[in-house]
């Protein structure tokens, strides 16, 4: 078990570029979330997937966000036409049936800072 | 919707002594768990504690331990002999366990910083 991991760390970009991310969860984790968390905030819930489907949105998930989760494994965001407001922390998490836990804990991945300049 | 409260933005607490966060939510469901997560300085989120609403005896692990008035829908963290690997952003977050939705709703965090 090596944890959630997500790629890039650290993404700087150009306002009107778009940008990928990608998670890898606990690897039997069947579900995966998607966070932003803004500066002095908590983290804001984006989506959600269990196992390749997508189940929850947020309305935060404007048109140019997208999430995918091909077999079930990782997943992408993508963002597409990048606005300074976009400027945040973006976290991922996992969780699945963990024998003893009724709570599905989520584990969080260290999250990829992103910087639209 | 739900809403999580932690009205101290900001605490500190000397090396060995004992601090307690507050947090509040507000649900109209009965069956919802509740977390607190530490996020040390630029280090990911981690799980410090978590409460199941209808367990009334209240969780414990290790140097933390939680407060749960479920009539009064407050939440709070007790960390006793605090060490200086504690300082960190604290969250309070809130899961509704009954509606088939996983996603967690967050306070705004609560800053602590233990002093040697």
């Amino acid at each position: 078990d090596t944890g959630v991991s997500q790629d890039p760390r650290h993404k700087i970009t150009k306002r009107g570029q778009n940008v990928t991310f990608r998670c890898d969860p606990i690897s039997e984790h069947n579900r995966l979330y998607w966070y932003r968390q803004t500066l002095g905030q908590g983290p804001e819930f984006l989506t959600y997937f269990q196992n390749e489907a997508q189940l929850e949105k947020s309305r935060l998930l404007s048109d140019r966000f997208s999430a995918e989760r091909p077999k079930g494994s990782f997943s992408t965001l993508e963002i597409q036409r990048t606005e300074q407001g976009d400027s945040a922390m973006y976290l991922c998490a996992s969780s699945g049936p963990t024998s003893g836990d009724r709570t599905d804990t989520q584990y969080f991945g260290p999250g990829t800072r992103l910087t639209v300049l | 919707a739900q809403t999580v409260t932690q009205s101290q933005p900001e605490m500190s607490v000397q090396e060995a002594e004992t601090v307690t966060l507050s947090c509040t939510y507000d649900t109209s469901e009965s069956n919802y768990y509740l977390f607190w997560y530490k996020q040390p300085p630029s280090r990911q989120m981690i799980l410090v504690i978590r409460q199941e609403a209808y367990k009334q005896q209240n969780a414990t692990e290790n140097r933390f331990s939680v407060n749960f008035q479920k009539a009064a829908k407050s939440f709070s963290l007790k960390i006793s002999d605090s060490q200086l690997g504690d300082t960190a952003m604290y969250f309070c977050a809130f899961m509704n366990a009954g509606a088939g939705s996983y996603q967690l709703t967050f306070g705004k965090g609560t800053k602590l910083s233990v002093i040697p």
